[in-house]
């Protein structure tokens, strides 16, 4: 099955900086990437998704790129506020496949400093 | 508005009761998933159905059973409560079938305490 690994577990940057989170997975066959934040006492959000026929993908601050060769995308956040501070996850599936549609990384706790 | 409840938010409860953590979404969506979410922060997943009459068991093994009677409500039980039981318990739907939107929509969780 799938694996997906994210790195790092924890991530600190001064407001205004940028934060990057990167993430690995296994499966070749693995064709849409979402990423999702999580504020203290919420579910997970969907904040932006990328499938395999793009390579990059903007959203005001934030951008996902995706290298399909390496079998790795990332996270970009741009002039970091403290409102972005939350966990991020990454996730990978075929689109198309079983209701099991999701493998989740491990998670990246940002924390933007003022 | 369409959204996805889970009730109750916090539940302190005593060793060996039995619990029913309750998940109900509006938006029709054919798809739902159990997430145990631990401390450290990842999520397991735990248990999840492709629709009615449809469940399965997720990669973590969990004592925990469901049902999914009805397409908007997917209750989660523990017949006998234990200390390590105690986490974060995350309900999601998502939609399927092509054109769709795929992201899954979470609900805010239930934080279960096993004392």
């Amino acid at each position: 099955g799938e694996n997906v690994e994210q790195h790092p577990s924890t991530l600190s940057v001064q407001e205004g900086d940028s934060a990057v989170i990167k993430c690995t997975y296994s499966d070749s066959a693995s064709n849409y990437f979402p990423w999702y934040k999580q504020e203290l006492g919420k579910g997970p959000q969907l904040i932006i998704d990328i499938r395999s026929n793009v390579g990059e993908k903007k959203d005001q601050r934030i951008a996902v790129t995706l290298n399909k060769t390496a079998k790795h995308f990332s996270l970009h956040i741009t002039e970091t506020q403290p409102e972005d501070s939350a966990v991020y996850f990454c996730a990978a599936s075929m689109l198309g496949g079983s209701a099991r549609q999701l493998t989740f990384g491990s998670g990246t706790q940002l924390t933007v400093l003022p | 508005e369409a959204d996805i409840y889970q009730t109750p938010r916090y539940l302190v409860i005593g060793t060996g009761k039995k619990i029913t953590l309750e998940c109900s979404q509006t938006m029709g969506h054919d798809k739902m998933y159990w997430y145990q979410q631990d401390p450290g922060m990842e999520l397991h997943l735990i248990h999840y159905s492709y629709g009615v009459n449809s469940t399965e068991k997720g990669d973590l093994s969990s004592e925990s059973t469901v049902s999914r009677i009805r397409t908007e409500h997917f209750p989660l039980t523990l017949e006998s409560a234990r200390p390590s039981h105690t986490s974060q318990y995350l309900c999601a739907s998502s939609e399927s079938g092509v054109g769709t939107n795929y992201g899954y929509t979470f609900g805010s969780g239930t934080r279960l305490t096993v004392v």
